[in-house]
C-alpha cells in the first residue's frame, strides 16, 4: 500500500533542543516538500526537493534544515534557532516538481516545544 | 506579493444546504488545485483546474475556474456531515510546485 509516512504523530521537546521529523514515501515520487501549518495561517513551505541530493529553501526556511540522501526519505530538522517551532508539520510528495503534479500529504507531526 | 484570497473563512450550514467557497488571485494563474483537510487530518487532493472557464464535477462537488484564470470556486450541493473539513485552494503561476500559493482555507461545519 503506497503512501507517505511521517513519524512520530506527536512530539514534545524542550526549548533549545534540535529535533528531527521523519518523512518516508514509497510512491516513487521525485519531489518532496515540507510544510508548516499554524491555525489561521494555511500552509507555508519550508523546504522542497525535486531530486535526490538537491533541495531548495521555501518561504520560511530559517531555523530548519533538511537532507535528501535517498529518494524515499526527506527528514526535517527543527533547530534551536527556530523561534516558534510549535506547529503541525506536513510532509508531501509529488510525481514531479512541476505544478501539474498534485501533492500527496503524510498524516503530519504535531510538534510542541516548551 | 502574489496572494490567493479565500472566502469565507468559516461557514456553518444545516445538512442539506449548499455551500460555496471562493478563491481570488491578484494575478493570472496557470492552474489551481483544491484540497480537503478533515479535522485532525491532512490535506487530500481533490482536483486541478487548468483551462480558462473550466468546470469539473465530482458527485455533489462542482469546481470552476474563471475565464480570466484569476478566480475559482468550489460548490457543494446538499451538504452532508461527511463534507465537514477545511477546503483549500492552491494556485500556481506555472512551472514548479514550489510556487503554489495557498489560500487560508474555508472551514465548513455541517449541522445534522
Amino acid at each position: 500500500d503506497g503512501g507517505i509516512t511521517q513519524s512520530p504523530k506527536y512530539l514534545f521537546r524542550k526549548e533549545g533542543q534540535n529535533v528531527t521529523l521523519s518523512c518516508e514515501q514509497n510512491l516513487n515520487h521525485d519531489a518532496m516538500y515540507w510544510y508548516r501549518q499554524d491555525p489561521g495561517q494555511g500552509l507555508r513551505l519550508i523546504y522542497y526537493s525535486q531530486i535526490v541530493n538537491d533541495f531548495q529553501k521555501g518561504d520560511i526556511a530559517e531555523g530548519y534544515s533538511v537532507s535528501r540522501e535517498k529518494k524515499e526519505s526527506f527528514p526535517l530538522t527543527v533547530t534551536s534557532a527556530q523561534k516558534n517551532p510549535t506547529a503541525f508539520y506536513l510532509c508531501a510528495s509529488s510525481t514531479t516538481g512541476q505544478d501539474n503534479s498534485p501533492l500527496h500529504f503524510g498524516n503530519g507531526t504535531r510538534l510542541t516545544v516548551t | 506579493g502574489q496572494q490567493v484570497m479565500q472566502i469565507p473563512q468559516y461557514q456553518h450550514v444545516q445538512e442539506g444546504e449548499d455551500f460555496t467557497t471562493y478563491c481570488n488571485s491578484s494575478t493570472t494563474l496557470s492552474n489551481i488545485q483544491w484540497y480537503k483537510q478533515r479535522p485532525g487530518g491532512h490535506p487530500v487532493f481533490l482536483i486541478q483546474l487548468v483551462k480558462s472557464g473550466e468546470v469539473k464535477k465530482q458527485k455533489r462537488l462542482t469546481f470552476q475556474f474563471g475565464e480570466a484564470k484569476k478566480n475559482s470556486s468550489l460548490h457543494i450541493t446538499a451538504t452532508q456531515t461527511t463534507d465537514v473539513g477545511t477546503y483549500f485552494c492552491a494556485g500556481s503561476k506555472g512551472g514548479n510546485n514550489r510556487k503554489l500559493i495557498w489560500g487560508l482555507g474555508t472551514s465548513l461545519a455541517v449541522n445534522p
